[in-house]
């Protein structure tokens, strides 16, 4: 079945620092992926996407990128701040809908 | 247009008891989508409507779920007989289907029921 991958383990940081969490996804080719940020008890917010074709993509201090050959996307937050602090949720767009990896908690550390 | 609106926010039920949720989606937006969400868990994907039609249903959609969207406006997800393992967040995200490949999910903030 589709499956996508996070490292489950929290990631913590020092603030001024870059985050980079890893998503990889097995059995199908999405055709694209996303990125959403989830505070406790409120609902995933979308952050970016990224298609097959694209290496790379920048939002702010977010840069995502997709290797389709190694099957996975890397997520960056530059210059982290406390309020960066959340869980971070890759997404898998296939068949009509998104598949979520179970999230990276990410705590930048002031 | 406020986003995405999910009610009640919390619900407490005693086992075997039925529990409906609602979602507004955003108005423009045809796509609707359910989702249940577990404690340490990424979203799992429930079923999802384009307008008025269920177009697909998960396997862990069980026979005592069920999800309507009459007229292709706000959605319900019934659960009957709940039981403990029902406990959950769930998740309501709307989409334009014109632009799904541009832009992402709309979520609401969910429904987070605890069945006792």
């Amino acid at each position: 079945s589709q499956k996508i991958e996070q490292n489950s383990e929290a990631l913590n940081i020092q603030e001024g620092k870059t985050a980079t969490l890893t998503c990889n996804y097995t059995n199908y080719s999405p055709a694209y992926l996303q990125w959403y940020r989830q505070d406790p008890g409120r609902g995933p917010v979308f952050l970016l996407l990224i298609r097959e074709n694209e290496k790379e993509k920048r939002k702010e201090r977010l840069k995502v990128t997709f290797d389709t050959t190694l099957k996975q996307s890397l997520f960056h937050i530059t210059a982290s701040q406390p309020a960066d602090s959340a869980t971070y949720l890759c997404a898998g767009y296939g068949n009509n809908r998104l598949a979520f990896g179970k999230g990276n908690q990410v705590v930048v550390i002031p | 247009d406020t986003g995405v609106s999910q009610d009640p926010r919390h619900k407490i039920t005693k086992r075997g008891q039925n529990v409906t949720f609602r979602c507004d989606p955003i108005s423009e937006h045809n796509r609707l989508y359910w989702y249940r969400q577990t404690l340490g868990q990424g979203p799992e994907f429930l079923t999802y409507f384009q307008n008025e039609a269920q177009l697909e249903k998960s396997r862990l959609l069980s026979d005592r779920f069920s999800a309507e969207r009459p007229k292709g406006s706000f959605s319900t997800l019934e659960i009957q007989r709940t039981e403990q393992g029902d406990s959950a967040m769930y998740l309501c995200a709307s989409s334009p289907r014109e632009q799904v490949l541009n832009y992402g999910y709309t979520f609401g903030s969910g429904t987070r029921l605890t069945v006792v």
